[in-house]
């Protein structure tokens, strides 16, 4: 099986910067999304990290360390509309396909 | 424009009726999920379909039903079984295995009357 964490809440100023940390448990790691959920609304795919590192893009960049079992979101120059919830869903080899997400970093950025 | 489709948007379900939710997609891919969101919890999957009259159970399958006649739909059934329907639905397609992003429909949400 699969443990993902995630924080619950996190709130951060118009302008700044916030790193959202995942870390999970899985016996087949087979690739790491990001997703961005508004209330009410669907996930929409941000980013995906499957090898180590940093992928940039725009102002989000996702971060990956398969030893660690970690991964981070960072949102840079932050706006009112990345007011949101950060869903983060690992895949394992062991289940085809099949992603497990974590409960979701619900972000409030004031101004 | 190519995307995925749910509707209805809202559902109100009485005791011991059956829904029906639907999910078409235009993108043509072959890989169909159903997910429930519930406040505070991540996505849980209930049923995926890999290809047409195929599919498998996922996590919390127990209650709902689904059929996958054609390529481009994957309806879920709400069956009376479900002692606790009310949540977020989301239906989600990918191009084919293992490996790719599931794009997810705008949801539909069950409520219990």
């Amino acid at each position: 099986g699969q443990n993902i964490d995630q924080p619950t809440e996190m709130t951060a100023t118009e302008g700044a910067i916030v790193q959202i940390n995942c870390t999970y448990q899985t016996s087949g790691f087979n690739g790491l999304f990001w997703y961005q959920q508004h209330a009410g609304e669907a996930p929409t795919f941000l980013s995906y990290n499957v090898l180590d590192g940093l992928e940039e893009k725009g102002r989000f960049s996702s971060f990956l360390s398969r030893s660690k079992g970690y991964s981070y979101l960072l949102l840079k120059e932050l706006q009112m509309k990345d007011s949101a919830s950060y869903l983060c869903a690992v895949r394992d080899l062991q289940s085809w396909g099949k992603l497990q997400f974590g409960a979701g970093t619900q972000v409030v950025v004031t101004p | 424009d190519g995307g995925i489709t749910q509707s209805p948007k809202y559902l109100f379900r009485k005791e011991g009726q059956n829904v029906t939710l639907s999910c078409e997609q235009n993108l043509n891919h072959d890989a169909m999920y159903w997910y429930r969101q519930d406040p505070g919890q991540g996505l849980r999957l209930i049923y995926y379909s890999q290809i047409v009259n195929d599919f498998q159970k996922g996590d919390i399958a127990e209650g709902y039903s689904v059929s996958r006649e054609k390529k481009e739909s994957f309806p879920l059934t709400v069956t009376s079984a479900q002692k606790n329907p009310t949540a977020f639905y989301l239906c989600a397609s990918s191009m084919g295995l293992a490996g790719e992003t599931q794009y997810f429909g705008p949801g539909t949400r069950l409520l219990v009357l």
